[in-house]
């Protein structure tokens, strides 16, 4: 079975610190992406990576960003955390293949005070 | 754009009811479709996934349709169990690079 795990799955902070979610993922698969769930907003893309040290911004890159030093770990990155960053996030990964499925972790739930 | 729209928001049903989920989308340059099931608190769950040449994909219960043309997908679910209640999520893949776009969701809710 294809496995995603999230370094934590709870998390409080304090605004203007510097947080790290981690994402791995055992299937060596090319593509990794976050997301982030809002009630009434849906997910949405913040960042995607096809390749180790290759990146995209996805919808809502604004105050994020990421780090791919190897294939199967994918990290997002707050560098100066702010209460609009309190969300779900979600990590997902799949093959570099249009008709491939994506795959995701448990999820983050960050909380920034 | 594409936007991806599911109806209806909520959903309260009886167990041992059979259902539909719906799910509409603006492009039909689409990939595939892929539903989702998200308990709460947790992350997504793949159910199904449908190529954009396909009609429909089966898993146990569940049955999941693909109209391109008219930018529509259905999941039906049958004989429905209090297990089954959760958030059920579409997503399209399309684009240059791959991007799923998600709909809000559909709560559903069955009583034992």
């Amino acid at each position: 079975d294809v496995k995603v795990t999230q370094s934590s799955r709870y998390l409080v902070k304090r605004t203007g610190e510097k947080v790290f979610l981690e994402c791995v993922q055992d299937m060596d698969h090319e593509n990794m992406f976050w997301y982030r769930q809002d009630p009434g907003l849906g997910l949405r893309l913040i960042y995607f990576s096809y390749d180790v040290k290759m990146k995209e911004k996805g919808d809502i890159p604004e105050g994020y960003s990421v780090s791919r030093e190897k294939k199967e770990r994918f990290s997002l990155i707050l560098e100066s955390a702010s209460t609009n960053q309190t969300s779900m996030y979600l990590c997902a990964s799949s093959l570099d293949y249009p008709f491939h499925e994506q795959f995701f972790g448990p999820g983050t739930r960050l909380t920034v005070l | 754009k594409q936007e991806v729209t599911q109806i209806p928001a909520a959903l309260s049903v009886p167990e041992g009811e059979n259902l539909v989920l719906n799910c509409s989308f603006t492009d039909s340059a689409i990939y595939n479709l892929q539903w989702f099931r998200q308990d709460p608190g947790k992350g997504l769950t793949s159910l199904l996934l449908i190529q954009s040449s396909q009609r429909e994909q089966t898993s146990g219960r569940l049955n999941a349709s693909l109209d391109k043309s008219s930018g529509r997908s259905t999941l039906y679910i049958a004989a429905s169990q209090p297990g089954d209640s959760a958030t059920y999520l579409c997503a399209v893949k399309g684009g240059s690079n791959y991007k799923l776009t998600f709909g809000k969701g559909t709560l559903l809710t069955v009583n034992p």
